[in-house]
């Protein structure tokens, strides 16, 4: 059974810009999460979609968006990108919503904001 | 909203030694998640348990709901057991998605 991939694997972009990144779950997986990691914040809950609707949001701010496909495929997107947003984004799949299933993780998104 | 508080934040022992790290949350929960985080990012998921005791090879995880604290043990611990160790929780109702520790560095020296 193929894992969760995430497309790209790294990023460069500068302030202002926007970025989408994407995140394939295991087949049959209804649930993907989205998390930023970063080294003073450590790992935060963005998102999480199910069945092409959002469950749950954390507490982040409007620039970050994203959507779910009908093949359960996700992409998350934030514009005007600031320092700040460097981090690693990692999405998640299960099968079941709301982190009561086990959460299988993708190899994450390294995004520099220069 | 749920606090997740980790200990100890940084632990360097000896191959062989039994490791224990340890997660206490402030409100109720329906499940806790023990991820395992190596150098370059990938986390995988080590167990989610919402009462009791799992095992798996060398980890056991346990729960205690009463007391709101959960912990990790490592038994003949290896070089390559050292990662990043972070404990998660759902709150009830999965309102908020996982809340997470801030981790514990692990480094086994051979």
């Amino acid at each position: 059974k193929a894992g969760v991939t995430q497309t790209p694997r790294y990023l460069i972009k500068t302030r202002g810009q926007q970025v989408t990144l994407s995140c394939s779950p295991i087949s049959g997986h209804r649930s993907v999460s989205w998390y930023q990691q970063t080294p003073g914040q450590g790992l935060q809950f963005l998102f999480e979609y199910f069945s092409e609707t959002q469950r749950n949001k954390g507490n982040f701010p409007g620039r970050f968006s994203g959507r779910q496909f009908s093949n359960s495929r996700s992409e998350m997107n934030v514009s005007t990108l600031e320092l700040g947003d460097s981090a690693l984004y990692l999405c998640a799949s299960s099968s079941r919503a709301g982190g009561r299933d086990e959460q299988f993780f993708g190899p994450g998104t390294r995004l520099t904001v220069l | 909203k749920n606090e997740v508080e980790q200990s100890p934040q940084n632990l360097t022992a000896q191959e062989g030694e039994f490791i224990t790290i340890n997660c206490s949350y402030s409100v109720g929960i329906s499940a806790l998640h023990w991820l395992q985080q190596h150098p370059g990012g990938g986390i995988v998921s080590l167990f989610m348990l919402s009462s009791g005791k799992k095992k798996h090879g060398r980890l056991i995880a346990t729960i205690n709901i009463q007391e709101k604290h959960s912990s990790l043990h490592i038994t003949a611990s290896h070089p390559r057991d050292s990662a990043v160790y972070i404990c998660a929780v759902n709150s009830g109702g999965g309102a908020d998605g996982l809340t997470f520790g801030k981790g514990t560095h692990l480094i086994i020296q051979p």
